[in-house]
């Protein structure tokens, strides 16, 4: 079975300052691991994965993540913020074998304040 | 732009009333999900197929019903709608790599 834990249902930070959005899973098998995007009245937006190999994996519009396998986190991290960063983030995790399901966490809702 | 679109995008419709959401992708995958969103529940998977005539269950299934006759379409139905199934119904595709999946636009349901 797996499960996803987002930390915080809502961020807020300022424009130019450092996001960080936390996510821990359980997975009794090798995960992978993503991250998506989702802009108001839109579906969701892949921003990055890790299925295998290095475990800082970059995405789109400067995002990064880390699989730490010993704290069973994947955090998302961006350096800066940026007005246009507003969205809602969700942590999904699948096994690596098996149906290919995705389990989602609830979600965390990024405010930029200016 | 993975190919798939919903219909309709918006439903509003009265308690009992069946209600059918169509999914339509237009790049010949295998897997396609039928998730609902909720406020503090994220993404919860009602229904998935893994091919024509082959589809399971996800872990909110019950009140849902799908069908999978052609490759490109999946159908969500729900037998008799509920103030509960009040939603946002989302559909995906598996991208085939790495169980990445794609999601389409979204159908906004309002049950009276």
């Amino acid at each position: 079975a797996q499960s996803v834990t987002q930390l915080g249902s809502h961020v807020s930070v300022s424009e130019g300052a450092l996001v960080l959005l936390r996510c821990n899973y359980s997975s009794s098998v090798p995960p992978y691991l993503f991250w998506y995007v989702q802009y108001p009245n839109q579906g969701l937006q892949l921003l990055l994965k890790y299925t295998t190999g290095a475990t800082l994996v970059k995405g789109i519009n400067g995002f990064e993540a880390e699989f730490k396998k010993s704290e069973t986190s994947f955090h998302l991290t961006k350096p800066s913020a940026h007005m246009s960063d507003a969205a809602e983030y969700f942590c999904a995790v699948s096994g690596v074998q098996g149906a290919q399901k995705l389990v989602f966490g609830q979600g965390t809702r990024l405010t930029i304040n200016p | 732009d993975a190919g798939i679109t919903q219909s309709p995008r918006h439903k509003v419709t009265e308690t009992g009333t069946p209600v059918t959401l169509r999914c339509h992708q237009t790049e010949n995958h295998r897997y396609m999900y039928w998730y609902r969103q909720d406020p503090g529940h994220g993404l919860r998977l009602i229904h998935y197929s893994y091919g024509v005539k082959d589809t399971d269950k996800g872990e909110v299934s019950d009140g849902y019903s799908v069908s999978r006759s052609k490759t490109e379409d999946f159908l969500l139905t729900l037998e008799s709608a509920t103030s509960s199934q009040t939603s946002v119904y989302f559909c995906a595709i598996d991208g085939g790599r790495n169980n990445e999946q794609f999601f389409g636009p979204g159908t906004r349901l309002t049950v009276l």
